[in-house]
């Protein structure tokens, strides 16, 4: 089955503790981004990548880093969370051209205490 | 900067009623792509539409049809014979293949039905 695999769903930690949200795609997809939604502001592009090894940031990507090192991983890194990042996060994927959809993974909830 | 307006946060609509949430955009490229996706409470991200900005003809999917009107950089949907399941957040957003393939979302529109 086609999908983007997501993980953790939910995740709580603490200020200052370092953590990894994965996301895994197998649908041999070179377009890959982070989204996080927050109520109000609707979905804003963190980073994304057009393919291995090239990543380019997005519209908030303060605080926040990935990776690229093999076509279907696209892990978003925190790597001193604060609480200003609580957030639902959203990993997606896509075929790299013109009409083909976003395919979105099933989303973590993060809260930093 | 590339903008999407959605200038309705929440809508209702009575069951079997048709709803239109309005959407507009800002860019200067001519080559773009339009879509809508919509969110339950489950939060899973469902395309319901999309549009190719070259074509004229308007886009629909069943209950689900679209008013692009490019002059004015207008791209509603609109939802007729309204059922319980089409309760969800609602998100506009274009993608431009000029400039890294980017999407960009609006920031949503809340819909209500009514039984």
């Amino acid at each position: 089955e086609a999908q983007v695999t997501q993980n953790p769903r939910y995740l709580i930690t603490v200020t200052g503790k370092k953590l990894t949200v994965t996301c895994s795609q197998n649908m041999n997809h070179e377009y890959m981004s982070w989204y996080r939604q927050d109520p109000g502001l609707g979905l804003r592009q963190i980073y994304y990548s057009m393919n291995v090894e090239v990543t380019d940031k997005g519209d908030v990507p303060e605080g926040y880093k990935v990776s690229r090192k093999e076509k279907r991983n696209f892990p978003l890194i925190l790597e001193s969370p604060s609480p200003n990042q609580t957030s639902l996060y959203f990993c997606a994927s896509s075929l790299r051209q013109g009409v083909e959809k976003l395919f979105f993974g099933s989303g973590t909830q993060l809260s930093v205490l | 900067a590339q903008t999407v307006t959605q200038s309705q946060p929440e809508m209702s609509v009575q069951e079997a009623e048709t709803v239109t949430l309005s959407c507009t955009y800002d860019t200067s490229e001519s080559d773009y792509y339009l879509f809508w996706y919509k969110q339950p409470p489950s939060r899973q991200m469902i395309l319901v539409i999309r549009q190719e900005a070259y074509k004229q003809q308007n886009a629909t999917e069943n209950r689900f049809s679209v008013n692009f009107q490019k002059a004015a950089k207008s791209f509603s949907l609109k939802i007729s014979d309204s059922q319980l399941g089409d309760a969800a957040m609602y998100f506009c957003a274009y993608r431009l293949p000029n400039t890294g393939n980017q999407f960009y979302f609006g920031t949503g529109t809340s819909l209500t039905v009514i039984p």
